[in-house]
């Protein structure tokens, strides 16, 4: 049983096009985070939520909105994606903020054509 | 949050020590060091963190200089899976996320 499961793990669409990953996670966590790892490898931090409200919010552009229904789901939804949205995103959840462990899902691997 | 600064990549031969180095020189006091990797593709994976003593669990040894400004994180045994980025972070207790830099990448050779 996936501790934070993330869907899809792949996604090839258009530029132009709005899409949506989702995440769960089934270990009765508070805190949930989206990351994203661009093609140099680095691993950024976009958004945190905290029992469902939002607590983190780098400089992402509007047209990223995460949406958390409850405490186990963060969803990223993202509106006309551009070519450089192109990342492995990665979906992350820990006991509370500021706690040091963060168990990540497998990742979600998105292209835009 | 305090810089950390580590080498790019090292080498280790299967069933030896890896002994991966972080610098941290601007670290205050109520900083934790914590220590993470990444198996390709795959998300990453907590390891270890302490304040100020040495830790030790099931995966690793953290051992941070008594002046705090460097840590080295302990894989006694390497095996190949071991093969990964492995990130070193300086968070305060107070601060609600985990920011990685680029990691040092082990390569575990047989």
């Amino acid at each position: 049983d996936t501790a934070v499961s993330q869907t899809p793990k792949y996604l090839v669409t258009q530029m132009g096009n709005d899409k949506s990953i989702k995440c769960e996670q089934n270990l009765g966590h508070d805190t949930m985070y989206w990351y994203k790892q661009d093609s140099k490898k680095f691993l950024k931090i976009m958004f945190s939520y905290n029992n469902k409200e939002l607590i983190i919010n780098e400089t992402v552009p509007n047209r990223f909105s995460p949406k958390s229904p409850d405490k186990a789901h963060l969803n990223l939804h993202i509106n006309s994606l551009e070519l450089g949205d192109s990342a492995v995103y990665f979906c992350a959840s820990s006991h509370q903020p500021g706690a040091g462990e963060l168990f990540f899902g497998e990742g979600s691997r998105l292209t835009v054509l | 949050d305090a810089k950390t600064t580590q080498p790019t990549s090292m080498d280790c031969a299967e069933g030896r020590a890896a002994n991966l180095p972080c610098n941290h020189s601007t670290i205050s006091g109520n900083e934790y060091v914590y220590w993470y990797r990444q198996i390709h593709s795959q998300g990453p994976q907590y390891i270890i963190h302490g304040l100020k003593n040495n830790e030790t669990n099931e995966m690793a040894s953290l051992i941070i200089t008594e002046d705090r400004k460097s840590s080295t994180l302990i894989l006694p045994h390497a095996t190949l899976r071991d093969t990964a980025v492995y990130y070193c972070i300086v968070r305060g207790a107070n601060n609600n996320d985990m920011r990685f830099g680029a990691g040092t990448r082990l390569t575990v050779k047989p």
